[in-house]
């Protein structure tokens, strides 16, 4: 199975700043990464898919780069919003394993 | 608009059996892929199994394969899983989702998910 993990596994921002978190696969997955959110009691949301398109709706501060075995999802300037845990998953090959999780928190 | 909502979720004792169902609507149901992903309590997110349009291939993870089995009724945008010999570490809430292809898969609509708990 292929594994994957997230850095860091929580972090504390502000309002306002750029936050990067980064995904990296323990095989290459070529581009086959998804980025998910989710806030607390609520179901997992698609923000991102084939590690850089954005899905329909997720705002322009959010965008995701890489390739291979490294990714990382960017948030440009931190909302209210935004606070959340984001999990990534590669769709290389079943089974189609997350990350961890990174949970964001307000500073 | 997608909507998928999970139902048949409860309280149940370690080696009983539960069946959830998934209902969907908003898309053509019949030409999509469909999964199951499923969280534990506090923890993250683990994929469980996907099903094929026609219900022709399903795949599942290690841990629950010849335990579960997932289903489909296209004639009533239905999706299932029967969960046999549960174990307590098969708690979590179970979420449906649309697998879709577009470049690469990935799990663009989610149901609010149903609780399993397994306990004596």
């Amino acid at each position: 199975d292929i594994q994957m993990t997230q850095s860091p596994s929580s972090l504390s921002a502000s309002v306002g700043d750029r936050v990067t978190i980064t995904c990296r696969a323990s095989q290459s997955i070529a581009n086959s990464l998804n980025w998910y959110q989710q806030k607390p009691g609520t179901a997992p949301k698609l923000l991102i898919y084939a590690a850089s398109n954005l899905e329909s709706g997720v705002p322009s501060r959010l965008s995701g780069s890489g390739s291979g075995t490294d990714f990382t999802l960017t948030i440009s300037s931190l909302q209210p919003e935004d606070f959340a845990t984001y999990y990534c998953q590669q769709s290389y090959t079943t089974p189609e394993t997350f990350g961890q999780g990174t949970k964001v928190e307000i500073k | 608009e997608v909507h998928l909502v999970e139902s048949g979720g409860g309280l149940v004792q370690p080696g009983e059996s539960l069946r959830l169902s998934c209902g969907a609507s908003g898309f053509t149901f019949q030409d999509y892929w469909m999964s199951w992903v499923r969280q534990a309590p506090g923890k993250g997110l683990e994929w469980v199994a996907n099903i094929k349009q026609d219900g022709s291939e399903t795949q599942y993870v290690d841990s629950v394969k010849g335990r579960f089995t997932s289903s489909r009724d296209n004639g009533k945008n239905s999706l299932y899983l029967q969960m046999n010999s549960l174990r307590a570490e098969d708690t979590a809430v179970y979420y449906c989702a649309r697998w879709r292809k577009r470049e690469v898969w990935s799990l663009d609509s989610w149901g609010q998910g149903s609780l399993v708990t397994v306990s004596s």
